[in-house]
């Protein structure tokens, strides 16, 4: 099974600011790796997939990048609506392992 | 519009079964592999099972495998998940996710979800 790190756990930050998150495998992921989104009471909501390929719908404020088992993504300046938990998904293979997230909060 | 539409959670004892169900409307459901991402209370998401568009592959988490049975019925648009022998671990919001082909398990739609509550 392929673990998933994220890191922080927390990142405290202000509207405008940027924000960098993490996610380390186990093993290589071969870009099967996907970012989501999940806002209180919400469902998840896809931001990047293939590691680095926007999600329909998504602004470009949000970018993924990285290959094999490290990986970031960045909210270039961060809106009031960014604030969530943010969680990494490999789907290489089986199982599809989440990361435990990365809750970005109001500084 | 791509809609999916969980349904059958609820209250169940341990050790009891209970079906999930999840309809799709919108897309052409046998083009398209399907998951349950679940989450536990407060906890974060927990992949648990996916199928094929065709349904002839099947994978499940190792927390699942052997009480869980994932299937769908293309004629009707609508993925299932029989879930036997419940725990109290099990307990969570289960979600239904859309794959973004037949075979790619990045989950591009997701529905709403329903509660399900194992306890006695």
């Amino acid at each position: 099974e392929i673990v998933l790190t994220q890191s922080p756990g927390t990142l405290s930050l202000s509207p405008g600011e940027r924000a960098t998150l993490s996610c380390r495998a186990s093993q290589s992921v071969n870009n099967y790796l996907a970012w989501y989104q999940q806002r209180p009471g919400q469902a998840p909501r896809l931001l990047i997939y293939g590691a680095s390929s926007r999600a329909t719908g998504i602004p470009d404020r949000f970018s993924g990048s990285g290959s094999g088992t490290d990986f970031t993504l960045t909210i270039s300046r961060l809106e009031p609506e960014d604030f969530a938990v943010y969680y990494c998904q490999q789907y290489g293979s089986s199982p599809f392992t989440f990361g435990p997230g990365t809750k970005v909060d109001i500084k | 519009e791509v809609q999916l539409f969980e349904s059958g959670g609820g209250l169940v004892q341990p050790g009891g079964s209970l079906r999930l169900s999840c309809a799709a409307s919108g897309i052409i459901f046998s083009t398209y592999a399907v998951s349950w991402v679940r989450q536990a209370p407060g906890r974060g998401l927990e992949w648990v099972s996916a199928i094929s568009g065709s349904g002839g592959s099947t994978y499940y988490a190792d927390s699942v495998k052997g009480r869980f049975t994932i299937s769908r019925d293309n004629s009707r648009n609508t993925l299932y998940l029989q879930m036997n022998s419940l725990r109290g671990e099990d307990t969570a919001v289960y979600y239904c996710a859309k794959g973004a082909s037949e075979w790619l398990y990045v989950n591009d739609h997701w529905g709403q979800g329903t509660l399900v509550t194992v306890s006695s």
